[in-house]
């Protein structure tokens, strides 16, 4: 089955910094790639995707790239907010698999004022 | 409401008694799914319900573990004979979009924070 890393799992920025979250996935069969943002007490949302037909997506401060031959994307905050802290989770699926998704471990981001 | 609606929103139990958690998915969301978050952990699969079709239940880790999904609206999770290992935070979710689609837009309730003691 897929399995999905993230790296890191905690990171710290000072605010207006840049941020960056890696993923690596092992299917590569899986074509859809979803970022989560969870914050305390919350379930995940849903803050930005990419498919694997696209290499790049970007929706104002955030931004997703996709590499498929090295199979790994990451996810890119630009100018970090105070309310950009949470826990950003990668997640990997592909159509066989319905809308199953696979999630990475997780990334605790804290932006420090 | 508009959202994923689950409850409780907190519970605890002994360890061996049974427990059921509820969730209300978003109306007219086809696909339902369950997944597990132990503490400072990702995501873990458990379930998925899509209409009418048998559910994807490769994920769930024991066979004290079932659910079910009653009039393709509200499912129900139970634990039977609970462990202290199952304390984490149930997490529903519904999507619009069924198998095949690859839309894969999940959209999660808050989640039933559970406690074996």
């Amino acid at each position: 089955g897929e399995n999905v890393e993230q790296h890191p799992s905690t990171l710290s920025v000072q605010e207006g910094d840049s941020a960056v979250i890696k993923c690596t996935y092992s299917d590569s069969a899986s074509n859809y790639f979803p970022w989560y943002k969870q914050e305390l007490g919350k379930g995940p949302q849903l803050i930005i995707d990419i498919r694997s037909n696209v290499g790049e997506k970007k929706d104002q401060r955030i931004a997703v790239t996709l590499n498929k031959t090295a199979k790994h994307f990451s996810l890119h905050i630009t100018e970090t907010q105070p309310e950009d802290s949470a826990v950003y989770f990668c997640a990997a699926s592909r159509k066989a698999a319905g809308n199953k998704l696979t999630f990475g471990g997780g990334t605790r981001v804290l932006v420090k004022p | 409401g508009a959202g994923v609606s689950q409850s409780p929103s907190n519970k605890v139990t002994e360890k061996g008694k049974d427990v059921e958690l509820r969730c209300d998915p978003i109306s007219g969301h086809t696909a339902l799914y369950w997944y597990r978050q132990s503490l400072g952990q990702g995501l873990e699969f458990l379930i998925y319900f899509q209409g009418n079709s048998a559910p994807d239940k490769s994920g769930l880790p024991s066979d004290r573990f079932s659910a079910e999904r009653t009039g393709g609206s509200v499912s129900t999770l139970t634990i039977q004979r609970t462990q202290q290992e199952d304390s984490a935070v149930y997490l529903c979710a519904s999507s619009l979009a069924g198998p095949g689609t690859g839309s894969g837009k999940l959209f999660f309730g808050s989640g039933t924070q559970l406690s074996v003691l």
